[in-house]
């Protein structure tokens, strides 16, 4: 148990469908991030919130939407994607957001679509 | 190009082994490293950290080499509990001159002892 709790573990919709990626962080952290993890490629930084600001978006496609209402959640707010977009979605936190920061990784959504 | 890179393997090893890893970054200005694990199906998890005059903890040992812009992680006498994917990752300030740093992590290298 990291201390960061993601829902649900799985999770299949069509392409027409809107569904949400909730994370929560009980370690006291101000920094959160959203991950993206396909087979055979690296992991891959999609948006940093510090202290609920979003001070990263890495040219992620507008149907994806985060939303941080206060530094302990995050959500991933998902419509209209594509088959590609099947992965794991990682949820992670740090301290502050800080160069040297460790993340703590939640264990992830299984992303499929349909 | 690819801000970091690992050789994705697989490397497969007996117990009892000695196994390297190493693992390149592009970004001269990058300015923290870490290695973190991932057994399948799970996510990854901070293994270490690594700083410049290299450190060990227990097993492994890991080293940074600035010059050349690598990192390298060393498991002795490997265990079976050691099968895993290992990800090498570096932190590089945000734009700017942000404080803010941004995790850019390898493939990963995947890892089987046997018996």
């Amino acid at each position: 148990e990291t201390g960061v709790t993601q829902t649900p573990r799985h999770l299949v919709m069509g392409m027409t469908n809107k569904k949400s990626l909730k994370c929560e962080q009980h370690l006291g952290h101000n920094a959160m991030y959203w991950y993206k993890q396909s087979a055979k490629k690296p992991l891959e930084l999609m948006f940093v919130y510090n202290f609920k600001e979003q001070t990263e978006n890495n040219s992620v496609p507008s149907r994806f939407s985060p939303e941080c209402p206060n530094s302990s959640h995050l959500f991933l707010h998902l419509h209209t994607l594509q088959p590609e977009d099947s992965a794991l979605y990682l949820c992670a936190s740090s301290l502050t957001g800080g160069s040297n920061e460790k993340l703590f990784f939640g264990s992830g959504t299984q992303l499929s679509v349909l | 190009r690819k801000e970091v890179e690992q050789d994705p393997g697989p490397f497969n090893v007996p117990e009892g082994a000695t196994v390297a890893f190493n693992c390149t970054y592009s970004n001269s200005a990058s300015q923290s490293f870490f290695w973190y694990r991932q057994d399948c199906r799970k996510e990854p998890k901070l293994l270490m950290s690594v700083y410049s005059s290299g450190n060990e903890d227990g097993r492994f040992t890991a080293q940074l080499n600035r010059a050349s812009q690598y990192i390298s992680l060393l498991i002795r006498d490997s265990k079976l509990s050691d099968s895993a994917t290992y990800l090498c990752a570096v932190n590089v300030f945000g734009d700017r001159g942000s404080t803010l740093g941004r995790l850019y992590f390898g493939r990963g290298t995947q890892l089987t002892v046997w018996p």
